[in-house]
């Protein structure tokens, strides 16, 4: 079986600051990794995503995350946020063949002035 | 391209009343998965099928809630008789499967359920 473990349920943080928020997974199997960003009153959309290949991978609005095998881990990171990025923030895995995508239990970013 | 559509975005119905909320998942895409999302619970997998097929039902809470899928472009989630705890938004999602499949879903916008 697989999970995602976000440890952080609420972050808060200074505009213009950085950010990390921590994913960790568990998977017997390689895995697809991705972060997903909800908005107030939206659904889901998709921040970034980690396939194959090289382990830094760049999303929309800034962000990046940093795929570590050996740590099991999908970092999220932004060098500097902005108000516009509060919402909350899911890490999810995927290990394809028609399997269902695990989400972790969410992020809340709030960015403040 | 049209993404996931789901309607209605806003349902208020009082308790034992039947609710149907629907879904149009994106042309091509063949996975389609409704998801519940509380603030006490998070987001839940209710139910995901595979070209028409349900697949895992055990996130269904119980034998009020049904989905169905007739065919490629329509799934329905009923709830009859809906109860104050059904409150939630219900999410539908969709992806494409076959090769190179990833488990990237794509949402709708949600339908926000009260239930008084």
């Amino acid at each position: 079986a697989q999970s995602v473990t976000q440890l952080d349920s609420q972050v808060p943080v200074f505009e213009e600051a950085p950010v990390e928020l921590r994913c960790n997974y568990s998977s017997s199997v390689s895995v697809y990794l991705f972060w997903y960003v909800q908005y107030p009153n939206q659904g889901l959309q998709l921040l970034l995503k980690y396939l194959s290949g090289s382990t830094l991978v760049k999303g929309i609005n800034g962000f990046e995350a940093e795929f570590n095998k050996s740590q099991t881990s999908f970092h999220l990171r932004k060098p500097s946020v902005h108000i516009s990025d509060t919402a909350e923030y899911f890490c999810a895995l995927s290990t394809g063949g028609g399997n269902k995508l695990t989400f972790g239990t969410g992020t809340q970013l709030k960015v403040e002035l | 391209d049209a993404g996931v559509i789901q309607s209605p975005r806003h349902e208020v119905t009082e308790m034992g009343q039947e609710v149907t909320l629907r879904c149009k998942p994106i042309s091509g895409h063949n996975s389609l998965f409704w998801y519940r999302q509380t603030m006490m619970r998070g987001l839940e997998l209710l139910i995901y099928f595979n070209n028409n097929v349900p697949i895992d039902d055990s996130g269904m809470p119980e034998d009020r809630f049904s989905a169905k899928m007739p065919n490629a472009s329509f799934s329905t989630l009923k709830i009859q008789p809906s109860e104050p705890r059904d409150s939630a938004v219900y999410f539908c999602a969709s992806s494409p499967l076959g090769t190179g499949y990833t488990g990237e879903l794509f949402f709708g916008e949600g339908s926000r359920l009260t239930v008084l």
